[in-house]
């Protein structure tokens, strides 16, 4: 498959608390993407980390990446319960396309 | 802020129907995509475009059509609808310059095809 792999597939964890996605991929990458999905609705763009860069933030998220593992990590610092919702990584894949990870399904309880 | 419309939110149809899902984004961006998400399945490129009047087919096309008469509008077409075609639709869309192919999305139609 040409997707990446993002683990956990699910994580469930308490309001206050930090959340780790970590997500993998198998070719050479340009830039790495982090999009974000509330329950129904379309994805929102977090934060893209070129392939020069190690790590970024944004806010309470923690972008790194490491290309000789070719993964990439998504750390949510003192999570809220509004944060409960997919969150996938996604790279390009050639003509200004982009291939979507299945995603890590994220419930932060209050 | 940029703006992705999709027509509908829920759609009902029946087996063997055409069915039209509307896609307009006010941003004047070259490239659309039309993705369909299924449980476990993820995000899957059905159909994009990168021109007005060009289409590319991507990962599963079989089933769907899409048009492309002006740059902001993409139409996705279920030529004759299959209860396998039930799914969460998601149009996107995305610059082709100094981007860094950043997409933008619509909120998504839920078809139910019965």
């Amino acid at each position: 498959s040409q997707q990446g792999e993002e683990d956990p597939q699910a994580l469930s964890i308490q309001e206050g608390e930090n959340a780790t996605m970590n997500c993998s991929y198998k070719t050479s990458i340009n830039n790495l993407q982090w999009y974000r999905q509330n329950s129904g609705r379309g994805l929102v763009h977090l934060i893209l980390i070129r392939s020069n860069e190690r790590e970024k933030h944004s806010g309470r998220l923690r972008v790194t990446l490491d290309t000789s593992k070719k993964s990439s990590s998504l750390l949510i610092t003192a999570s809220r319960a509004a944060d409960t919702a997919s969150y996938f990584c996604a790279r390009t894949g050639g003509y200004n396309k982009l291939i979507f990870g299945a995603g890590t399904r994220l419930a932060v309880h209050p | 802020d940029v703006k992705v419309t999709q027509s509908s939110r829920y759609l009902v149809k029946r087996t063997g129907e055409k069915v039209f899902l509307e896609c307009v984004q006010d941003m004047d961006h070259e490239n659309m995509f039309w993705y369909r998400q299924d449980p476990g399945l993820g995000l899957r490129l059905i159909y994009f475009s990168y021109d007005v009047k060009m289409k590319e087919k991507g990962d599963i096309p079989e089933g769907y059509s899409v048009s492309r008469e002006k740059k902001e509008r993409f139409s996705l077409i279920l030529e004759s609808a299959s209860t396998n075609q039930t799914s969460m639709y998601l149009c996107a869309s995305s610059a082709s310059r100094g981007s860094l192919d950043i997409q933008y999305f619509g909120a998504g139609t839920r078809l139910s095809v019965l």
